[in-house]
């Protein structure tokens, strides 16, 4: 199985502040990586796919980048209705793997 | 709009059963592989099950395995999760979700609580 280790696990940060969230597979997955949003007591939202694409409707501040193992997913100028906490996963193969996410608080 | 509605959860004593449905449209559900993903409270996102567009190849998660069926009905455009042998660590959010392919959705979920 694919192991994808997130970091850092928690982070505080200040509204306008640019975020950075790493994200490492166990081997290489090509770009098969998608970064998700999650707020408390909702559904997770889709942020990324194919390590970079920005999913449709999802405002141009979220970045991600990477290939084969390392993965980052940037947010630039935090905005309040940012803090919550952030999935990535691989689809490059069964079984499907998340990250352990990273929760995003205000400093 | 893409929407995946699933319905089926409640409580359900141990070693009960339940069948979980995901209802899907706006897209080409019979192209797409599917996937079943849970969240037990205040954990991370595990994924549990997929299954192939076409239906003839299903995956599962080492803790579900042999206890969780996956199917789908490509002409109702419904996905469906067969749960037995619960017991309370699959007491969880569980979700629909188009996760194995780009342009990722995924379904509101539906709370499944193992308890006597």
């Amino acid at each position: 199985d694919i192991q994808m280790t997130q970091s850092p696990s928690s982070l505080s940060a200040s509204v306008g502040d640019r975020v950075t969230i790493t994200c490492r597979a166990s081997q290489g997955i090509r770009n098969y990586l998608a970064w998700f949003q999650q707020k408390p007591g909702k559904a997770p939202k889709s942020l990324i796919y194919a390590a970079s694409s920005l999913q449709s409707g999802v405002p141009s501040k979220f970045s991600g980048s990477g290939s084969g193992t390392d993965f980052t997913l940037t947010i630039g100028s935090l905005q309040p209705e940012d803090f919550a906490t952030y999935y990535c996963q691989q689809y490059n193969s069964y079984p499907l793997t998340f990250g352990g996410g990273t929760k995003v608080e205000i400093k | 709009e893409v929407q995946l509605l699933e319905s089926g959860g409640g409580l359900v004593q141990p070693g009960g059963s339940l069948r979980l449905s995901c209802a899907a449209s706006g897209f080409s559900f019979s192209s797409y592989a599917m996937s079943w993903v849970r969240q037990a409270p205040g954990k991370g996102l595990e994924w549990v099950s997929g299954i192939s567009a076409g239906g003839d190849s299903t995956y599962y998660a080492d803790s579900v395995k042999g206890r969780f069926t996956t199917s789908r009905d490509n002409s109702k455009n419904t996905l469906y999760l067969e749960m037995s042998s619960l017991s309370a660590e699959d007491t969880a959010v569980y979700y629909c979700a188009k996760v194995s392919s780009n342009s990722p959705y995924w379904g509101q979920g539906t709370l499944v609580t193992v308890s006597s």
